[in-house]
């Protein structure tokens, strides 16, 4: 299930399930936007992007749904395994490429 | 895929001593690198902008003083914390924005990050 803890919500799954991470945006101008993943001690890498001009992109076992009305992403991963396990952020960038992160969520996949 | 580097992995100082952390694009030329403060359980926050040779941009409530970056080359940036003290403790990161034949790109890489203890 999904819980909100001190900083970080997180999300538990076990392996195999499909996960989905949510994330609401600010700024209705942004036009790009991007998934990151990051693992403990390490620094975000790129999962997938996506333009304002589209409402899904797929990706190898990765989607990115947007829904510009209301200002909200969507990261699904499906057949979650336990190397998924990190925290996922998603970014919002404008004209200036200057990525503003989002909150963050926890992603734990039990085995 | 494109590759940045950072220097050290971690370090730890005593209060009032200045650290310096290097991010190098290793195999392209960065327009722009940006750098990155992310304190535990939490998102990445951005500090600043460092453009190849011109002055950093910061972000409001950094304090250009102390955190001093100087971008030297298209392939190197520094930040320097000066008189550090245990509230500038964090993870430091740095990404570099791709440099392509048409101009800026909006790809950017992210280096692995730096962990800084001041004691």
């Amino acid at each position: 299930g999904e819980s909100v803890g001190l900083h970080l919500p997180t999300l538990s799954v076990q392996e195999g399930d499909n996960s989905i991470i949510n994330c609401a945006y600010s700024n209705s101008a942004s036009d790009y936007f991007i998934w990151y993943k990051q693992e403990s001690g390490k620094g975000p890498q790129f999962i997938i992007d996506i333009r304002s001009n589209m409402d899904k992109r797929q990706g190898q076992r990765v989607t990115v749904l947007l829904n510009k009305t209301v200002k909200h992403l969507s990261l699904q991963i499906a057949a979650t395994q336990p190397g998924d396990s990190a925290v996922y952020f998603c970014a919002e960038l404008g004209g200036s490429y200057i990525p503003t992160f989002g909150r963050g969520t926890s992603l734990i996949v039990h085995p | 895929g494109a590759v940045v580097s950072q220097h050290p992995s971690r370090v730890i100082c005593k209060s009032g001593t200045s650290v310096k952390i290097e991010c190098r694009s290793l195999d392209f030329q960065a327009t722009t690198m940006f750098w990155y403060r992310q304190f535990p359980k939490q998102s990445l926050m951005l500090m600043a902008t460092s453009n190849e040779g011109s002055k950093a941009t910061y972000e409001q409530g950094v304090e250009k003083d102390k955190f001093l970056i100087n971008h030297a080359s298209l392939t190197l940036s520094t930040l320097t914390v000066t008189s550090a003290h245990p509230e500038d403790s964090s993870f430091y990161i740095c990404s570099a924005r791709v440099r392509t034949s048409g101009g800026a790109s909006e790809t950017q890489y992210f280096g692995p990050g730096t962990r800084l203890l001041v004691l």
